[in-house]
């Protein structure tokens, strides 16, 4: 089956840093690549998406970006807020099908100011 | 457009008692995703619903726990015999279905059996 890999468990950062959290995939489908953003007391929120014929998503600052040699896709941005502060899971799902998403375990953003 | 609404948003039950979770959609949103959220095991999926019908429950425990979708609006969880390890948060999510693989989540319930 799928799986999602997300190996940094918490990053911990000062405002203005650049951010770089890294996933890799297994799947034997066409995947579309997701980042999600989960806040406290709420449920995960669409921040990114990268399918494999585009390689890259941005949006809010954020930058997503694939390698399909490498079977990973990564989150990166540039300078870093304190209200950036939360979970960030990356997930996979098959493209152009409804169905359920694979998460990888999470990554714990803390920024300070 | 409220999001997606699930109720209640936090549940505490005894042991071996029953626990039925609500979800309502987003109007117009023909898939509806159940999840659970632990810190051990993370986001699991649990079962999903695209038209009101059950198309793949592959994640759901085989014992105790059944989901419903009665009509377009609203979505059910059931956990019969509740245990301790069944606490965590429940999540529900719903798609437009059309091919749409983008899936907005509600806040969550948040179960805890004593």
């Amino acid at each position: 089956g799928d799986s999602v890999t997300q190996k940094q468990g918490q990053v911990t950062l000062s405002e203005d840093d650049f951010l770089f959290i890294n996933c890799t995939y297994s799947t034997t489908t066409y995947p579309t690549l997701l980042w999600y953003v989960q806040y406290p007391g709420q449920g995960p929120q669409l921040l990114l998406k990268v399918t494999t014929a585009n390689n890259k998503g941005i949006s809010r600052g954020f930058e997503a970006t694939y390698d399909k040699g490498t079977t990973s896709f990564h989150l990166q941005k540039a300078s870093v807020q304190e209200s950036d502060s939360a979970v960030y899971f990356c997930a996979l799902v098959e493209t152009q099908v409804v169905g359920q998403l694979t998460f990888g375990s999470g990554t714990r953003l803390q920024v300070y100011a | 457009n409220a999001g997606v609404i699930q109720t209640p948003r936090h549940k505490v039950t005894g042991k071996g008692q029953e626990a039925t979770l609500w979800c309502e959609p987003i109007s117009g949103h023909s898939a509806v995703f159940w999840y659970r959220q632990t810190i051990v095991q993370g986001l699991e999926f649990l079962t999903y619903f695209r038209n009101q019908a059950p198309i793949d429950d592959s994640g759901m425990p085989k014992e105790r726990f059944s989901a419903q979708m009665p009509n377009q609006s609203h979505s059910t969880l059931k956990i019969q015999s509740t245990q301790p390890q069944d606490s965590a948060v429940y999540l529900c999510a719903s798609s437009s279905g059309l091919g749409d693989y983008e899936q907005y989540f509600g806040p969550g319930t948040r179960l805890t059996v004593l």
